[in-house]
């Protein structure tokens, strides 16, 4: 089936220090990824939608300037956490659709990366 | 935003019996999507209804659909120790586009 990897698996990082998480599809294509956050015990919002070739969708209240996302290849996209904050701390979800085969509408999700802003 | 409501919020019963979730969603759908999720771990995905679909059967899973009611219920039959976990709902709006809103989520545990 198809797989979706995150990197790191965590992250602790000091307030103030940037952070880069990678979403990869290892074995299909992937024109859209979509970026997710999840506090502890709550549910996943939907942050940004990732098109490679051009510039991310940013879900209402989700500041662009913050979180970057670069979607270089068909198989890559990067979420970047500028000047991190505690608050920021979350468990970061990727997801990627394949459209090349299997059903349309299946978002194939990453293993999340926990990131820790101390 | 968020518009998916699961209940309960937590449910807890014993190895064997059925678990019966509730989604319910505001706003028109294109598809409805459940997942697992264990404890600090991503998503698994468990089966998917579409707008048009009222009842659909994976294995020891049962999800309904009622978009008059904007309501979805995933059952789980003869539950195991293994499907203790967070179970969410998430829907689709879009033509394929879109990312997902999801549910608060029921976590379930299953006593041994």
């Amino acid at each position: 089936g198809a797989v979706v990897s995150q990197h790191p698996s965590w992250v602790i990082c000091k307030s103030g220090t940037s952070v880069k998480i990678e979403c990869r599809s290892l074995d299909f294509q992937a024109t859209t990824m979509f970026w997710y956050r999840q506090f502890p015990k709550q549910s996943l919002m939907l942050m940004a939608t990732s098109n490679e070739g051009s510039k991310a969708t940013y879900e209402q209240g989700v500041e662009k300037d913050k979180f970057l996302i670069n979607h270089a290849s068909l198989t890559l996209s990067t979420l970047t956490v500028t000047s991190a904050h505690p608050e920021d701390s979350s468990f970061y979800i990727c997801s990627a659709r394949d459209y090349t085969g299997g059903p349309r509408y299946e978002q194939y999700f990453g293993p999340g990366t926990r990131l820790t802003v101390t | 935003s968020q518009q998916g409501e699961e209940d309960p919020q937590a449910l807890s019963i014993q190895e064997g019996e059925n678990a019966t979730m509730n989604c319910s969603y505001k706003t028109s759908i294109n598809n409805l999507q459940w997942y697992r999720q264990n404890s600090g771990r991503g998503l698994v995905h468990l089966i998917l209804i579409r707008s048009n679909e009222r009842e659909k059967h994976s294995g020891r899973l049962r999800v309904t659909l009622d978009t008059s009611k904007k309501s979805s219920s995933l059952l789980i039959t003869a539950s195991r120790a293994a499907d203790t976990a967070s179970y969410f709902c998430a829907t689709a709006t879009g033509g394929g586009a879109d990312g997902l809103t999801f549910g608060k989520g029921t976590h379930l545990i299953i006593q041994p």
